[in-house]
């Protein structure tokens, strides 16, 4: 289930069930989104990005939700594995802009 | 094709003294920005760089840290006297920017992990 820890919100699943990792933004002239998985110790990884004239868009094991009448981000990420275990980011960007904006992020635990 | 490069993966400092953080792009990559990280928090962007111009500092603070990305050589962020609140993660990135362009994926540096005692 999920539930808020100290700082960041913990998300915990079974390996093999599917995550949905939720973000809310508050730019609603943000028109790109990315979601980035970071492990301890280490940077930012890029998983997937969105356009803001998509509202879906699907990697490998991984979705990306955009509704942008209520500025909602989700990822979903199937068969979850222990490798996927880390803290997950949202980013967003307008497009006069370079700079990414990021959300407070969401603790992944993946248990077996 | 190596990654964006960071150093000092950790630097640590005493009050009052200068920290100097380094970025090297990806090659092929000449727009670089620095983000900090606090513990349990999401990244801030601080700087955005081009080789020899500073194009967006409005996360930098005002006094003691500067930023430069010269023609040659790795990006630089300079905290000067530093405090113990500058104990963070710096992040530097790097995207393939074309002009007019801003969709840019931007690809993460490992970091470095800034203490002051």
């Amino acid at each position: 289930g999920e539930s808020v820890g100290l700082h960041l919100p913990t998300l915990s699943v079974q390996e093999g069930d599917n995550s949905i990792i939720n973000c809310a933004y508050s730019n609603s002239a943000s028109d790109y989104f990315i979601w980035y998985k970071q492990e301890s110790g280490k940077g930012p990884q890029f998983i997937i990005d969105i356009r803001s004239n998509m509202d879906k868009r699907q990697g490998q094991r991984v979705t990306v939700l955009l509704n942008k009448t209520v500025k909602h981000l989700s990822l979903q990420i199937a068969a979850t594995q222990p490798g996927d275990s880390a803290v997950y980011f949202c980013a967003e960007n307008t497009g006069t802009a370079s700079k990414l904006t990021f959300g407070t992020g969401t603790r992944l635990q993946v248990t077996l | 094709n190596a990654g964006v490069m960071q150093n000092p993966r950790h630097l640590v400092r005493r009050r009052g003294q200068e920290a100097r953080l380094r970025c090297s792009p990806m090659k092929g990559h000449s727009h670089v920005y620095w983000y900090r990280q606090l513990p349990e928090e999401g990244l801030k962007f601080m700087v955005y760089l081009q080789k020899e111009n500073i194009i967006d500092e409005s996360g930098m603070p005002k006094e003691r840290f500067s930023a430069e990305f010269p023609k040659e050589g790795p990006s630089i962020l300079r905290i000067q006297q530093v405090v113990r609140g500058d104990s963070a993660a710096y992040f530097c990135a790097s995207s393939p920017n074309q002009a007019g362009y801003s969709y840019n994926e931007q690809f993460f540096g490992p970091g470095t992990r800034l203490t002051v005692l």
